[in-house]
Parts: structure tokens; sequence; C-alpha cells
């Protein structure tokens, strides 16, 4: 079993919609990370969070440290969101596990 | 400011040719890394550098090794290439290891025949 799973793998919408990506992890951490990776290849960094909630424009990152788990939340998606998302989890030392992605597609 | 650079952005190596991957950063960040992302799997770690000066092994160092030149250059080497490290080699930095968001290069698809 991987330490990072993503859930769903795939997941496609229509524009406008309230989108979820789960992560859940199996370790200690001290630091969860949410990635954008282009269809191009290039990746972001998103957000960085060890507690609570963090929010950038459309984004919402939350994390749940008792339950070992964060979502990632993108209001009124559009096109252009239509990417890959990352969950990676730093554990002791800052070493960065990664998830598998979750392969997004929006339609408009 | 250019972030992360790295050179060349495709490669074609044959079983047992040798070459080095060149990455640099104007961030001015202590920690940069050397990941590889192959299909159906995460990125992995390959080797990181805390500092200038220092270099340690990641989850799959095997068959590859590391200099960082100076606070802005990490260069990865691979001695003897083998069809197993066809693969995409990214480049990433941060600020301190202990914290911090990390910085991607825009990668490397090498292919080994």
């Amino acid at each position: 079993k991987n330490e990072v799973e993503q859930s769903p793998q795939n997941l496609t919408a229509q524009e406008g919609e309230f989108i979820t990506i789960n992560c859940s992890y199996s370790v200690g951490i001290s630091a969860l990370h949410w990635l954008q990776q282009h269809p191009g290849g290039g990746i972001v960094s998103l957000f960085m969070l060890s507690s609570g909630k963090k929010k950038h424009g459309r984004l919402i990152a939350t994390i749940n440290i008792q339950e070992k788990h964060s979502s990632l939340h993108i209001t009124a998606s559009h096109p252009r969101d239509s990417a890959v998302y990352i969950c990676a989890v730093e554990t002791s030392g800052s070493r960065l596990t990664f998830g598998e992605g979750t392969q997004l597609t929006v339609n408009p | 400011n250019a972030g992360v650079t790295q050179t060349p952005k495709f490669q074609v190596l044959k079983t047992g040719q040798s070459m080095t991957l060149q990455c640099a950063q104007d961030m001015n960040h202590n920690s940069m890394y050397w990941y590889r992302q192959d299909p159906g799997m995460g990125l992995r770690l390959i080797y990181y550098s805390a500092s200038e000066g220092t270099t340690d092994k990641g989850e799959v160092p095997n068959g590859y090794n590391v200099s960082r030149l100076n606070k802005r250059e990490f260069s990865l080497r691979l001695e003897s290439a083998a069809p197993s490290q066809t693969s995409v080699y990214f480049c990433a930095s941060s600020e301190n290891r202990a914290t911090g968001e990390q910085y991607f290069g825009p990668g490397t698809r090498l292919t080994v025949t």
C-alpha cells in the first residue's frame, strides 16, 4: 500500500462545477503539499499546509491531521484547471513522498 | 528571474552511455532536489542537497551521482545509462529543507535505448 493515496485517479467535470480531490496518508507528517502539473509537464506548488485550511483564489486546501486526510477543492471550475493534481507529504528529514496524482479534465 | 532551469529538455542515450543533467536556480535557495517521474508512479526522490557542499541519497539513488557545484547549481550524472532510467527528470529547489514550497524546473525527458 502506498504511503500516499489519492482519489479519484481520474475526474471529469463540467465547467462551473465544484471539485474535490482527496488525499490520504499513512505516516506521520510535518506538512502536506498540493502541486499542479500542467499538460505540458511543468509542476507548480499550490499549497503547503500543516493544519487547518488555506485558500488561494478558487482553490481551497484542508487537512485533518488526526484522520490523516487532506482535500483540495476547486470552486467554479474552468477548463484551464485541467491538469494533474499531486498530493505530497513531508515526513521526518523533510523528504517528500508523492501520490500518483489525479487527472482532472474540465469540459466547457 | 528564470526560477529553476534544466538542460537538456530532451535526450536519447544508448545503453551504457553517460550524461549529465544540469540544473540551476536563481532564487538563492539552500536546498535542491532531483526527482524522476514514471508513468503510474508518483515522483520519486533520487538525491537532494540540503545546502551547498552537502548531498544525500533519496529513495532511488542507484545508478546516479550528483554534484552540488555551488549554491546555484546541482547536476545529476548517469555514468552508464540503462533502459530502466528512461524517465522524466525534475530538478527542484526550496529556500529551506525544513519548510517552504518547492519550485520545479521544466523537466528533462530521457530515453535510454
